[in-house]
């Protein structure tokens, strides 16, 4: 069974733009969350997704969204991008929504912003 | 607030020694708790998971944790660690809210360092 695929795998970007990425999950696998990884901060929530909802979300600003598609592939946008977006931005899928919830993730897309 | 919080930002050991990788929450109600590893250039993969029952945690590759709920700990241990074994290991936690599950809220992560 495939894991959990991210594309694409490395993004560069310029201040001001918007980008999107994308995040197949584990056939099967109706969640989806998202998660900000950095070197000061640490791993953080983005928002999590389950049967085409989002269920929840976490601390950053609205140019952060995301959707979630009938096949429970998922989507994360971010506008007008600012350098501190520059991330390890990791999608987890897990079978159901709640915190007993195993997540599988993928490897990441690696976003820089210059 | 809700937090995890692993205090050894590097650890060093020598291969075939012992390792245990702290972890201390702080939450208003017993979170689920787990432990991720994380290899250059990787997702995270889930070692082990917490959530009531037996304190005493088997995980994968040989790890294990043990949840103390009077010092808000759930540290992870390995009685004999392997070169491979080098990575970054994450303690996180996850409590349910009104709309469904929190996210996990992850410690800031131990590097884990062999010595041949």
């Amino acid at each position: 069974k495939a894991g959990v695929t991210q594309t694409p795998r490395y993004l560069i970007k310029t201040r001001g733009q918007q980008v999107t990425l994308s995040c197949s999950p584990i056939s099967g696998h109706r969640s989806v969350s998202w998660y900000q990884q950095t070197p000061g901060q640490g791993l953080q929530f983005l928002f999590e997704y389950f049967s085409e909802t989002q269920r929840n979300k976490g601390n950053f600003p609205g140019r952060f969204s995301g959707r979630q598609f009938s096949n429970s592939r998922s989507e994360m946008n971010v506008s007008t991008l600012e350098l501190g977006d520059s991330a390890l931005y990791l999608c987890a899928s897990s079978l159901a929504e709640g915190r007993s919830e195993k997540l599988f993730f993928g490897s990441g897309t690696q976003l820089s912003v210059l | 607030a809700q937090s995890v919080t692993q205090p050894d930002i590097h650890i060093t050991v020598s291969e075939g020694a012992s390792l245990e990788l702290r972890c201390n929450y702080s939450y208003g109600a017993t979170p689920y708790l787990f432990w991720y590893v994380q290899s250059p250039g990787q997702g995270l993969q889930l070692l082990l998971k917490y959530f009531s029952g037996d304190t005493l945690v088997q995980g994968i590759k040989g790890f294990e944790a043990e949840f103390k709920r009077s010092q808000s700990s759930f540290n992870l241990r390995k009685p004999s660690v392997h070169w491979s074994d080098a990575a970054e290991y994450f303690c996180a936690a996850r409590l349910d809210s009104g709309g469904g599950a929190d996210g996990l809220t992850f410690g800031k992560g131990t590097h884990l360092i062999i010595q041949p």
